[in-house]
């Protein structure tokens, strides 16, 4: 079984600056993660996922998140925050090899709140 | 494309009561799934479907919680009866396949609260 922690249940930052979403997951298998924004009342956008090779993980709107195997962790990063990346935060695994890589284990969520 | 849909929005009703919820995927899609998600936690997944058969439905609380996925499109939800705890917003998500290159779709969901 798996499970996934978010460090930080609030971030508050201001605009431009920048930003990192803790991610710590537990697995005894291999694992793809995944980082999912929801913005109110939507359903969850994927944002990036690892899957294999490099990793350093590119996704949208400027966001990147690096895989530490040796850590098990998955933070999200970006260089500098907009008013419109107010949302919250997910983290998710699914395991490899699995039924179903759309069977995510999702964490409690990160609430990032960005000021003007 | 049209994306997951979901309906309704949102549903008010008393405890004890029965209430249903609908999702239809998107076209094309032969994986369907389920999620839960209570205010302040991450979604947990219910059940999920390849065409109109159950694959994983180890979650579902199965003495009040059923689902169905008549011919393999739509899906209906079921709670009966509802309990105060299963006050959250339940997410219906599809995907194309089950490989990696199959991203999962959500929709935007139904807010139940019981009181």
């Amino acid at each position: 079984a798996q499970s996934v922690t978010q460090l930080d249940s609030q971030v508050p930052v201001f605009e431009e600056a920048p930003v990192e979403l803790r991610c710590n997951y537990s697995s005894s298998v291999s694992v793809y993660l995944f980082w999912y924004v929801q913005y109110p009342n939507q359903g969850l956008q994927l944002l990036l996922k690892y899957l294999s090779g490099s990793t350093l993980v590119k996704g949208i709107n400027g966001f990147e998140a690096e895989f530490n195997k040796s850590q098990t962790s998955f933070h999200l990063r970006k260089p500098s925050v907009h008013i419109s990346d107010t949302a919250e935060y997910f983290c998710a695994v699914s395991e490899v090899g699995g039924t179903s890589y759309g069977k995510l284990t999702f964490g409690q969520g990160t609430i990032l709140t960005v000021h003007p | 494309e049209a994306g997951v849909a979901q309906s309704p929005r949102y549903k008010i009703i008393e405890k004890r009561q029965s209430v249903a919820f609908w999702c239809n995927p998107i076209s094309g899609h032969a994986t369907l799934y389920w999620y839960q998600q209570i205010l302040g936690q991450g979604p947990k997944l219910l059940i999920q479907f390849q065409n109109n058969g159950v694959v994983d439905d180890s979650q579902l609380p199965k003495d009040r919680f059923s689902a169905e996925r008549l011919k393999g499109v739509d899906s209906t939800l079921k709670i009966q009866p509802a309990k105060l705890e299963d006050s959250a917003v339940y997410l219906c998500a599809s995907t194309l396949g089950q490989g990696l290159n199959s991203p999962l779709h959500f929709g935007n969901g139904t807010r139940l609260t019981v009181t």
